[in-house]
C-alpha cells in the first residue's frame, strides 16, 4: 500500500540549531512530495512541495528540501531553526495516478527551546 | 483571495444532536477534500469530491457521516447522531488543478459533550 513515513514523531532543539526531519514514501511511479507546516492552533500551510525538476526545493521562511529518488525521500532542512518554528510538520505525496488525493505522514512536532 | 472558508470555527454539541459543518472552496478549485484531525490518529482524509462529485469516501468512519457538495462553492459534511468519539478538528481543503496543490481552511474544531 502507498504509505508515508515520518520516523521523527518529536523533535527538541535550541535556537540556531539545523534541522532535518525525515519523509520517506512508498510509491514506485511519479510522485509529487509536499512539505506543510501547522503552527500551534492553526491549519496546515504549504511550505514547499516537489514536481519535477531541480531536486532541492526551497520554501518559505528559509526551508528547503532534497527529493532522493534512488532513496524514496523528501527530507525538510532548515541551517538554523527560530522559536517560531515551533510546530507540526506533516509530509504528503500525491502519487500522480488521478485520484488527486495525498497521502499524509503521521506528522513530526518540533519543539524549539528559546 | 479569502482562501477556504470554514464555519462554524467552533462547535459544541451534545451527544446526540446533529451537526453540521460547512467549506467554501477556493473559487476555481475543482476538488474539495474533508479530513478530521485528532490527537489519536492524526490526519485523516473522509471524502473528496472532484467536480461536485464524490470520489472516494472510503474513509468516512460510519454511516452517521454523509457529505454534499451540491455545487462548486460549497460542501457540508453532516453528523448524525454525533458522539463524543466524533470530537477533533475537520479540514476542508481545495486543490488548485493548475498547480496540483491542496489548501486548507482553519478548521472547525468540534466537541461533541
Amino acid at each position: 500500500a502507498q504509505s508515508v513515513s515520518q520516523h521523527n514523531h518529536h523533535v527538541i532543539l535550541s535556537e540556531a540549531a539545523s534541522l532535518e526531519l525525515g519523509c520517506n514514501y512508498s510509491y514506485g511511479g511519479t510522485v509529487n512530495l509536499f512539505w506543510y507546516v501547522q503552527y500551534p492552533g492553526q491549519h496546515l500551510q504549504l511550505l514547499l512541495k516537489y514536481f519535477s525538476g531541480d531536486p532541492l526545493v526551497k520554501g518559505i521562511k528559509g526551508f528547503e528540501a532534497e527529493f532522493i529518488k534512488s532513496k524514496f525521500s523528501f527530507n525538510l532542512r532548515k541551517p538554523s531553526v527560530q522559536w517560531s518554528d515551533t510546530a507540526e510538520y506533516f509530509c504528503a505525496a500525491d502519487p500522480t495516478s488521478g485520484t488527486y488525493k495525498y497521502i499524509f505522514g503521521t506528522g513530526t512536532r518540533l519543539k524549539v527551546l528559546a | 483571495d479569502a482562501g477556504v472558508i470554514q464555519s462554524p470555527r467552533h462547535e459544541v454539541t451534545e451527544m446526540g444532536q446533529e451537526v453540521t459543518l460547512r467549506c467554501k472552496p477556493i473559487s476555481g478549485h475543482n476538488s474539495l477534500f474533508w479530513y478530521r484531525q485528532t490527537m489519536m490518529r492524526g490526519l485523516e482524509l473522509l471524502i473528496y469530491f472532484n467536480n461536485n462529485v464524490p470520489i472516494d469516501d472510503s474513509g468516512m468512519p460510519e454511516d452517521r457521516f454523509s457529505a454534499k457538495m451540491p455545487n462548486a462553492s460549497f460542501s457540508t459534511l453532516k453528523i448524525q447522531p454525533s458522539e463524543p468519539r466524533d470530537s477533533a478538528v475537520y479540514f476542508c481543503a481545495s486543490r488548485d488543478t493548475s498547480t496540483d496543490t491542496q489548501y486548507f481552511g482553519p478548521g472547525t474544531r468540534l466537541t461533541v459533550l
